[in-house]
């Protein structure tokens, strides 16, 4: 069974940093590629960024280039999003989510998410 | 801003057929196959449907999709209460080197 556990949200101020975490379990994490997806309070969803397995690179979306940095860890089977710079715009629930295979085109499993509450 | 056009509602008594559209443009649903989600109020959203028109394991055949130059679309019918959700497309761009998702459409049961 596919398990994606998020961690590491919270309160943090505009201009503060932020490390999540995404725990993959039930399928072999090295092969498939993994994003981050987010959803703010009560708005719909916004693709954040993909890593794609094997040196296939990193992707992310405008709103957040130069601002986070994904990686993963194959040895651990874990997925990270390093935020930078964080605004108030960011705070949303983030959820880590399962890529179809190698590929960024879409994804079939999603974790539970994890908060980030950008405010002073 | 999402890229990818939906109605922001749609509704429907039991049993009925309800229709959501998703327009885009070449860069995405033009050059790339469509997803559609749901997302029950409360939890995380999950895969419907993929490559335009599969159903994943488990998903009742009452969904169904279709694509057209850079539109597609989700098929509900036969209605049911448990179907009161927020439904999404998504899709890859080329141009933007990203997956993009909907704007989002709530389902009603009447």
């Amino acid at each position: 069974e596919v398990q994606l556990l998020e961690s590491g949200g919270g309160l943090v101020q505009p201009g503060g940093s932020l490390r999540l975490s995404c725990a993959a379990s039930g399928f072999t994490f090295s092969s498939y590629a993994m994003s981050w997806v987010r959803q703010a309070p009560g708005k719909g969803l916004e693709w954040v960024s993909g890593f794609s397995p094997g040196g296939g690179g990193t992707y992310y979306a405008d709103s957040v280039k130069g601002r986070f940095t994904i990686s993963r860890d194959n040895s651990k089977s874990t997925l990270y999003l390093q935020m930078n710079s964080l605004r108030a715009e960011d705070t949303a629930l983030y959820y880590c989510a399962k890529g179809f295979y190698r590929s960024l085109s879409g994804v079939d499993y999603w974790g539970q998410g994890t908060l980030v509450t950008v405010s002073s | 801003q999402s890229v990818l056009t939906q109605p922001p509602s749609a509704s429907g008594t039991p049993g009925q057929r309800v229709t959501i559209s998703c327009s885009g443009s070449n860069s995405n649903i033009g050059s790339n196959t469509v997803n559609w989600y749901h997302q029950l109020p409360g939890t995380a959203p999950k895969l419907l449907l993929y490559s335009n028109n599969q159903r994943p394991s488990g998903v009742p055949d009452r969904f169904s999709g279709s694509k057209s130059g850079t539109s597609a679309s989700l098929a509900i019918s036969g209605l049911q209460s448990e179907d009161e959700a927020d439904y999404y497309c998504a899709a890859w761009d080329d141009s933007l080197n990203g997956y993009v998702f909907g704007t989002g459409t709530k389902v009603t049961v009447l």
